[in-house]
């Protein structure tokens, strides 16, 4: 299986811009999506296919990368986005999730 | 809209079978695949399966000898089977659909059901 790896935890300031980022053990094409999860909440889609943003979504989000190693940008930080963050690929049966990122406010 | 919602028992019995039903409305089954994703409280998303538009299905290799996934696309409903439960199967089951038609991406989740597997 496809295992994806996300540094376990951030926390940035208000304002700051913030990288989450995310490895796959083998390429994934450009097939890695990303999704934001609050707690006692659905996981909610942020970016799909590394760089295309989600409906509804702002435009504060961005995503790139290809192949093996992809990157979630927020720019700038917003309290509300105190959240964990996962990774998801869809290249590689079967599809597989990150461990997430758990993005803390300052 | 597409909506999906979960319904479940919440509590199952060690070494009993897990019956778990989505319920979807906004789109068909036979245009639309379901997948099931679960969330050990806690912890992170695992994907546990698939019924793809066609109804053939795709399982997690680690589920496969005790899940089934099947359909009623008359009452817009999917459903999960999984025998033998054991404590690591306790979690949140969601279900979901993607957007793409293969390869896709999580766009449509329901809110969840919690399923405890405790004596």
């Amino acid at each position: 299986d496809t295992v994806l790896t996300q540094s376990p935890a951030l926390a940035v300031s208000p304002g700051e811009r913030v990288s989450i980022s995310c490895r796959a053990s083998e390429g994934v094409n450009s097939y890695m999506h990303w999704y934001q999860q609050k707690p006692g909440q659905q996981p909610k889609l942020l970016i799909y296919k590394a760089s295309n943003l989600a409906s509804g979504v702002p435009a504060r989000f961005s995503g790139s990368g290809s192949g093996t190693d992809f990157t979630l940008t927020i720019d700038p930080v917003e309290a509300d986005d105190t959240a964990t963050y996962f990774c998801q690929q869809s290249w590689n049966d079967p599809y597989t999730f990150g461990a997430g990122t758990k993005l803390e406010l300052k | 809209q597409v909506q999906l919602k979960e319904s479940g028992p919440g509590l199952v019995q060690p070494s009993q079978t897990l019956s778990l039903t989505c319920t979807v409305s906004g789109f068909s089954l036979t245009s639309n695949s379901v997948h099931w994703v679960r969330q050990p409280p806690g912890k992170g998303l695992e994907w546990v399966g698939a019924i793809w538009s066609g109804g053939s299905t795709d399982y997690n290799s680690a589920l496969k000898s005790r899940l089934s996934i099947s359909r009623d696309t008359s009452k817009s409903q999917v459903f999960l089977k999984m025998n033998s439960l054991q404590t690591e199967d306790t979690a949140i089951y969601f279900c979901t659909r993607p957007m793409g038609i293969t390869r896709g991406w999580f766009a449509y989740w329901g809110q969840g059901t919690l399923v405890t597997v405790s004596s």
